[in-house]
């Protein structure tokens, strides 16, 4: 069975603040992607990663995809309150399944 | 465009009942996913359809079934309903190649078993 662990599970911080998410497995993924979920929606894509030290970065937003493909770590910098939601990271395998860690709730405080 | 849509929004049923749930894909997207998430942890897959045939299953009890329709939307079936049940049900739906180009996901329906 393929797990994901995300750490920190609750995150409570100022605007301004810098933070990062890790998400962590014993398994290789052929992808991961992290999804924002805010209270009584879907989750929302944000990135796919899918090369083994890979970065990307989407305004604030840098992922990373580990080397090794078994973990990957999400940054933000200056948080913001509309940042405020529960990030998910999901990997993917050559099947169909996305295999999700158990999320990280953050609120940005103004 | 409209995104993926899910019906209903929330439903109420009480243990040993039936229930069904629906999801329309995204229009052009074949391949269909349903995810049950409990409060407080992410989703669980639960099957996937593409070109209507079941591409994988999670460990869900038999209890669970679902379909996939000509037009591509998808029923979940969920019969003898236990308390643990209930859920936020995620429908998702991606073109070929959503391993790479990631899912788009319904807002789900809530479902809580009384």
């Amino acid at each position: 069975t393929q797990l994901l662990e995300q750490s920190p599970q609750f995150l409570s911080i100022q605007e301004g603040e810098n933070l990062t998410v890790y998400c962590n497995s014993s398994s290789v993924f052929s992808s991961l992607q992290w999804y924002r979920q805010e209270p009584g929606e879907g989750p929302v894509l944000l990135v796919t990663v899918v090369t083994g030290g890979e970065v990307k970065k989407l305004k604030r937003l840098t992922f990373q995809f580990g080397d090794a493909r078994k973990d990957s770590s999400l940054h933000i910098t200056a948080a913001q309150p509309g940042d405020t939601g529960l990030y998910l990271c999901a990997g993917g395998t050559s099947g169909s399944r996305l295999t999700f860690g158990e999320g990280t709730q953050l609120t940005v405080n103004p | 465009d409209a995104g993926v849509t899910q019906s209903p929004t929330h439903l109420i049923k009480t243990r040993g009942q039936h229930v069904t749930l629906r999801c329309s894909p995204i229009s052009g997207h074949k391949s269909v996913s349903w995810y049950q998430q409990v409060l407080g942890q992410g989703p669980q897959f639960i099957f996937q359809y593409y070109e209507k045939e079941e591409r994988g299953r999670g460990n869900f009890p038999d209890r669970f079934s679902a379909r996939q329709f000509p037009n591509y939307s998808s029923e979940l079936n969920v019969n003898a309903l236990l308390l643990g049940d209930s859920a936020l049900y995620l429908c998702a739906s991606s073109s070929p190649g959503g391993q790479l180009y990631g899912y788009t996901f319904g807002s789900g329906t809530r479902l809580t078993v009384v």
